[in-house]
């Protein structure tokens, strides 16, 4: 079983709907980082997140300790967001443990 | 300046070939990574430098050397390569490296194949 498990594998939408992209972790994981990659290769770090929730624009993420599950949340998608998402988890001294990241596509 | 920047974008190469995959940083990041990201996989960690010292290597065949001249660059010397490791290579930086080291920032990559 990975340490850190991404949902969905896939992801088709309207533009202007609502996304949440799941992210559950196991002990061990002190923080996580969700990242954007683009068809093409280039990694974006999107957040990183230890406690809480933080906001960047359209974008949302959100994290709960004690059920050891973080959340990205993309409001009015747009078809620009689409990209593969990627859940990483901090284990230990700063080793990423990556999930299996969430391809999404926005149609117009 | 908050960018991480690769050379080459793209390489193609014989088995035979030896050739250098460059990083660089200005950000006054202490902590760079190389990581291998075969298609539709995530990342797979190759080498962490710390304050220009080798730190992590996850086992990495010696057919790929990494480097660290200086705390901006990260070198990755390939030396008879197999076509297997055809990949996106991906270098990234950090303020530092151990608990707290706070966002990672990741360049383009540089797309390697190995005929």
């Amino acid at each position: 079983k990975n340490e850190v498990e991404q949902s969905p594998q896939n992801l088709t939408a309207q533009e202007g709907e609502f996304i949440t992209i799941n992210c559950s972790y196991s002990v061990g994981i002190s923080a996580l980082h969700w990242l954007q990659q683009h068809p093409g290769g280039g990694i974006v770090s999107l957040f990183m997140l230890s406690s809480g929730k933080k906001k960047h624009g359209r974008l949302i993420a959100t994290i709960n300790i004690q059920e050891k599950h973080s959340s990205l949340h993309i409001t009015a998608s747009h078809p620009r967001d689409s990209a593969v998402y990627i859940c990483a988890g901090v284990q230990g001294a700063q080793k990423l443990v990556f999930g299996q990241g969430t391809r999404l596509t926005i149609n117009p | 300046d908050t960018e991480v920047t690769q050379t080459p974008k793209h390489l193609v190469m014989g088995m035979t070939n030896k050739k250098s995959l460059k990083c660089e940083q200005h950000m006054g990041h202490r902590a760079m990574y190389w990581y291998k990201q075969k298609a539709k996989k995530p990342p797979e960690l190759m080498f962490v430098y710390s304050y220009e010292k080798l730190s992590i290597n996850e086992s990495v065949p010696s057919r790929f050397s990494p480097e660290c001249p200086n705390s901006s660059l990260l070198n990755l010397h390939l030396h008879a390569l197999q076509p297997e490791d055809s990949a996106l290579y991906l270098c990234a930086s950090s303020l530092t490296w151990g608990r707290n080291t706070g966002e990672l920032f990741f360049g383009e990559g540089s797309r390697l194949t190995v005929l």
